[in-house]
């Protein structure tokens, strides 16, 4: 089955530095991922829509110069934090849509735990 | 724009026994998926079941059935024969057709299982 592998898993950061987060789809080819913020015991809430050689769609409320989504191939999609405080603890997930596939499931990679201290 | 409901926050079932998830959602389109996923607290996202609106037939997997009434827009999830591996929040999810269409979720349902 299709795979979308995320990276890093967990990562601890100081206030005020960048991270970056990887989602790559590995046996497919993806012009769609999407990327979403958890809260502990909350839904998935949509960040940005990242499309390949473009600029993403940030949905309303998500500050694009803060949460940076570039997609450069089709496989690999990236969201770096920049300048992360304690309030953008938080889980990230990316999911990825299959450019021969659109009306499959979407495929979710396992997300990245972030921890700003 | 569409959306997801969720209004039940938790449930618990007895080990073996049959529960009921329900969601409810609104949209304007006439194609469109819904899904309910599962998330354990490895806090992957598992698929569960799927559901094309197009399809009168209610969508089954195993131990997993949906009843899909449209005209209500209405998409709940049944859970036979629970196990303790059952336990785990559970979203469901929207998606129009078509490429670039993304996901809306419910607010989800923790869901519990008595041994």
């Amino acid at each position: 089955g299709a795979v979308v592998s995320q990276h890093p898993s967990r990562v601890i950061c100081k206030s005020g530095t960048s991270v970056k987060i990887e989602c790559r789809s590995l046996d497919f080819q993806a012009t769609t991922m999407f990327w979403y913020r958890q809260f502990p015991k909350q839904s998935l809430m949509l960040m940005a829509t990242s499309n390949e050689g473009s600029k993403a769609t940030y949905e309303q409320g998500v500050e694009k110069d803060k949460f940076l989504i570039n997609h450069a191939s089709l496989t690999l999609s990236t969201l770096t934090v920049t300048s992360a405080h304690p309030e953008d603890s938080s889980f990230y997930i990316c999911s990825a849509e299959d450019l021969d596939s659109y009306n499959s499931p979407l495929h979710f990679g396992n997300g990245t735990r972030l921890t700003v201290t | 724009a569409q959306t997801v409901t969720q209004s039940q926050p938790e449930m618990s079932v007895q080990e073996a026994e049959t529960v009921t998830l329900s969601c409810t959602y609104d949209t304007s389109e006439s194609d469109y998926y819904l899904f309910w996923y599962k998330q354990p607290p490895s806090r992957q996202m598992i698929l569960v079941i799927r559901q094309e609106a197009y399809k009168q037939q209610n969508a089954t997997e195993n131990r997993f059935s949906v009843n899909f009434q449209k005209a209500a827009k209405s998409f709940s999830l049944k859970i036979s024969d629970s196990q303790l591996g059952d336990a785990a929040m559970y979203f469901c999810a929207y998606r129009r057709g078509g490429a670039n269409s993304k996901l809306t979720f419910g607010k989800g349902i923790t869901l519990s299982v008595r041994p």
